[in-house]
C-alpha cells in the first residue's frame, strides 16, 4: 500500500489517559499534516511539519498536545491527559513541495474519549 | 466568520439529475482551491483541483470566481456513487488547507 497509513484507526480511552497516534506517510511526500475532525464539521488544521521541522501550530493545539516527525519520516500526535472534549477523528495527510498540490489523507484514528 | 461556508444541503437528487452547489472563502489573498470528497467515516479524498479559467474532469466541472471569492462545483449526471460529502477547500500562501463544513449529496435511484 503506497498511500497515506495511521495506527491505530480507533482508540477507546478515559478521560486523563494519554494516547499516541502514528502516521506513516506517501514516501516521496515532504510536508505532512495533522487534522481533528468532528462530526458534521471539515478538518480543522492542528499542525503541520516540513519534512522533520514543525513550522506551524494552531492555537487549537494546546500544550496537552505535541506532534514529533523525527527524521521527517513518519509522525506521531501525543495526547496528554485526556479529555471528553478531545473526541474526534485524527487525520494525516500529506503532500509534495508544489503548493498547488491537494494533500493526501489517511484513513484517520477515530479517539473516544470516556 | 468562517473562512470557508458552506450550504450543507442536503441536496436529494434523482439519478441522472445535474446538481450544483458553491462555497464562498474569505481570504482573498487564497491561492488554490480544491474540491475534496469525504464518504461516511471515511477520510477526505481529493476530487479535483479548482483553476482560475474553470475545468472539468468527466461529469464534474469546478468553477471559481476570485472576485466574489465563490468556488463552485457541477454534478452532470449524477451515479448512485456520487453520494457523499462534499468540502470546498482553499489553501492560503502558508501550505495549509481551509476546509468548509461540507455540502451533504444524496442521489437517489
Amino acid at each position: 500500500d503506497t498511500g497515506v497509513s495511521q495506527d491505530p484507526r480507533h482508540k477507546i480511552t478515559k478521560r486523563g489517559q494519554n494516547v499516541t497516534f502514528r502516521c506513516d506517510p506517501i514516501s516521496e511526500h515532504n510536508r505532512l499534516y495533522w487534522y481533528r475532525q468532528t462530526l458534521g464539521q471539515g478538518p480543522e488544521f492542528l499542525t503541520y511539519f516540513q519534512n522533520e521541522a514543525q513550522l506551524e501550530k494552531s492555537r487549537l493545539l494546546s500544550d496537552r498536545f505535541s506532534a514529533e516527525r523525527p527524521k521527517g519520516s513518519f509522525s506521531t500526535l501525543e495526547i496528554q491527559r485526556t479529555e471528553q472534549g478531545d473526541s474526534a477523528m485524527y487525520l494525516c495527510a500529506t503532500a509534495t513541495g508544489a503548493s498547488v498540490s491537494g494533500q493526501y489523507f489517511g484513513p484517520g484514528t477515530r479517539l473516544t474519549v470516556t | 466568520r468562517k473562512e470557508v461556508e458552506q450550504d450543507p444541503g442536503p441536496f436529494n437528487v434523482p439519478e441522472g439529475a445535474t446538481v450544483a452547489f458553491n462555497c464562498t472563502y474569505s481570504n482573498s489573498a487564497s491561492q488554490s482551491f480544491f474540491w475534496y470528497r469525504q464518504d461516511c467515516r471515511k477520510e477526505p479524498k481529493l476530487l479535483m483541483s479548482v483553476y482560475s479559467s474553470g475545468n472539468e474532469d468527466g461529469r464534474f466541472t469546478a468553477q471559481l470566481n476570485r472576485a466574489s471569492q465563490y468556488i463552485s462545483l457541477l454534478i452532470r449526471d449524477s451515479k448512485l456513487s456520487d453520494s457523499a460529502t462534499y468540502l470546498c477547500v482553499v489553501n492560503g500562501n502558508d501550505y495549509k488547507l481551509s476546509f468548509g463544513a461540507g455540502t451533504t449529496v444524496t442521489v437517489r435511484a
